[in-house]
């Protein structure tokens, strides 16, 4: 079983769209993370949750909204989708530890194209 | 502010030949360190992480790392490459001093290792 999972894995749409992408983590972790790897691939948080609290929010637009219906899912959903948003969007877990110690694990991505 | 350094976006080594990836940062405090690999189209994997203790930390697929607190250093390295390591390796750092869940990722170096 796939430990971190993203649907949809890709994504072409238009601009103006309003598009989500789903993440799901089945290793019982209860802090979840969506990245943003650009063409360069360069990788930059964009927002971070710990049981269902959002705990990190860079400075992303606000057309980006993440939900986290339980600490297993933590979705993303894009409004009004410009040509800056293409880019690949991995979604992470870990399980939160007092000591700062934990690794993160990272889904496959979902690659969108926004034409 | 934090920040990580791989100082080469591209590494080229002959298959056989010891391999060095290397990753400079900028953190308060004492971080945690860790390397993850990309292969194409994939997420990241976490290959090893540095806490405390022996400076020399051993990981998966025979990668290892070499942590230098007076030169803030934390470079890669497997003795002898194997083609199936090409792939996107990151560098990545966790503040102690940071409650918030915080990883900073270098950059990437892409390293091909020639048969």
């Amino acid at each position: 079983d796939t430990a971190v999972s993203q649907t949809p894995k890709y994504l072409v749409t238009q601009m103006g769209n309003d598009k989500s992408i789903k993440c799901e983590q089945n290793l019982g972790h209860d802090t979840m993370y969506w990245y943003k790897q650009d063409s360069k691939k360069f990788l930059k948080i964009m927002f971070s949750y710990n049981n269902k609290e959002l705990i990190i929010n860079e400075t992303v637009p606000n057309r980006f909204s993440p939900k986290s219906p339980d600490k297993a899912h933590l979705n993303l959903h894009i409004n009004s989708l410009e040509l800056g948003d293409s880019a690949v969007y991995f979604c992470a877990s870990s399980q939160f530890l007092a000591d700062l110690k934990e690794t993160q694990y990272f889904g496959p991505g979902t690659r969108l194209l926004v034409l | 502010a934090q920040s990580v350094a791989q100082p080469e976006d591209q590494v080229n080594v002959a298959e056989g030949n010891p391999l060095t990836v290397k990753c400079t940062y900028s953190v308060s405090g004492n971080p945690y360190l860790f390397w993850y690999v990309q292969y194409p189209n994939r997420g990241l994997q976490f290959l090893l992480k540095y806490i405390t203790g022996d400076n020399l930390v051993k990981g998966s697929y025979g990668f290892e790392a070499e942590f230098n607190k007076s030169q803030t250093s934390f470079h890669l390295k497997k003795p002898s490459a194997l083609v199936s390591d090409s792939a996107l390796y990151f560098c990545a750092v966790r503040p102690t001093s940071n409650t918030g869940n915080q990883f900073y990722f270098g950059t990437g170096t892409s390293l091909t290792v020639i048969p």
